[in-house]
C-alpha cells in the first residue's frame, strides 16, 4: 500500500491562481520530498522537507510539514500554464528496504 | 552534464518473453533505484543498488531482477513477462537521497501484449 495520499486528486485552476496540494503520510519519516512529472515522463524534484523543519520555500512554491498530523502540503504561487503536471509527495523513512514511498498524486490543470 | 539517461524510450514486447531495460547515472553518482510506473498511480520502488550491491527491494516477484556494474550503470531485467507489467519504469539516482532527493530519468515505456 502507498504511503503518501495527496489530496485532491485532480485540481484546475485559472492562470495567476494558487494552487494547494496535501499530503498524508502513516509512518514516521526522515524527510518528505515533492516531484513533478509532465505527461507520464520523468519525475523533477522540486523540494526536500526534513522532519524536523515545519517550512521550506523554493522560488514560487511552499511546502509545510506537521509531523503531528503525519501532513505536508505544496503551495504554488502565481500559477503559469506551464505548472500543469502531476505533483506527487514521496515520504522516505530512512529505511533502504522501503526506499521512497510515493502517493498516487495531484494532476493540476492551470487553465490560461 | 548529461542527466539519468535510460534505453530503450519505448519497447513492446509479448507476453512471456523477457526484457531488459538499462540506465546510466548521473556522473558521481553512485546509487540507482527502479521504479515501476502504473498509469494513473505513483511511482512503486522495485530496487535500490548502492556500489554494485543491493540495498533495498520492494515488493515484486522474483521475475523481476537488477544488477550494477562498476561504472554504476545498472540493469533491470523481467523475465516472462505478463500483461500487467505494462509500465513506465522509471530509474533514479542519486549522490545523497536524504540530502538532494532523487534525480529520474525519462524511463522507458513497456508495453505488454
Amino acid at each position: 500500500s502507498q504511503q503518501g495520499e495527496e489530496d485532491p486528486q485532480a485540481l484546475s485552476i485559472q492562470e495567476g491562481e494558487n494552487a494547494t496540494m496535501n499530503c498524508s503520510y502513516k509512518t514516521s519519516i526522515n524527510n518528505l520530498q515533492w516531484y513533478r512529472q509532465n505527461s507520464g515522463r520523468g519525475l523533477v524534484h522540486l523540494i526536500l522537507i526534513r522532519s524536523n523543519e515545519r517550512e521550506k520555500h523554493s522560488g514560487r512554491l511552499r511546502v509545510t510539514l506537521d509531523t503531528s498530523k503525519k501532513s505536508s502540503s505544496l503551495l504554488i504561487t502565481a500559477s503559469r500554464a506551464a505548472d500543469t503536471a502531476s505533483y506527487f509527495c514521496a515520504t522516505d523513512a530512512g529505511n533502504y528496504g522501503q526506499n521512497f514511498v510515493f502517493g498516487p498524486g495531484t494532476r493540476l490543470s492551470v487553465l490560461p | 552534464d548529461a542527466g539519468v539517461t535510460q534505453s530503450p524510450t519505448h519497447l513492446i514486447k509479448t507476453r512471456g518473453q523477457h526484457v531488459t531495460l538499462r540506465c546510466s547515472p548521473i556522473s558521481g553518482h553512485k546509487s540507482v533505484s527502479w521504479y515501476q510506473q502504473v498509469l494513473g498511480q505513483g511511482p512503486q520502488f522495485i530496487f535500490q543498488y548502492y556500489e554494485k550491491e543491493e540495498r533495498g527491494r520492494g515488493n515484486f516477484p522474483d521475475r523481476f531482477s537488477a544488477r550494477q556494474f562498476p561504472n554504476y550503470s545498472s540493469e533491470l531485467n523481467v523475465n516472462a513477462l505478463l500483461l500487467g507489467d505494462s509500465a513506465l519504469y522509471l530509474c533514479a539516482s542519486s549522490f545523497d537521497r536524504e540530502v538532494y532527493g532523487y534525480t529520474f530519468g525519462s524511463g522507458t515505456r513497456l508495453t505488454v501484449v
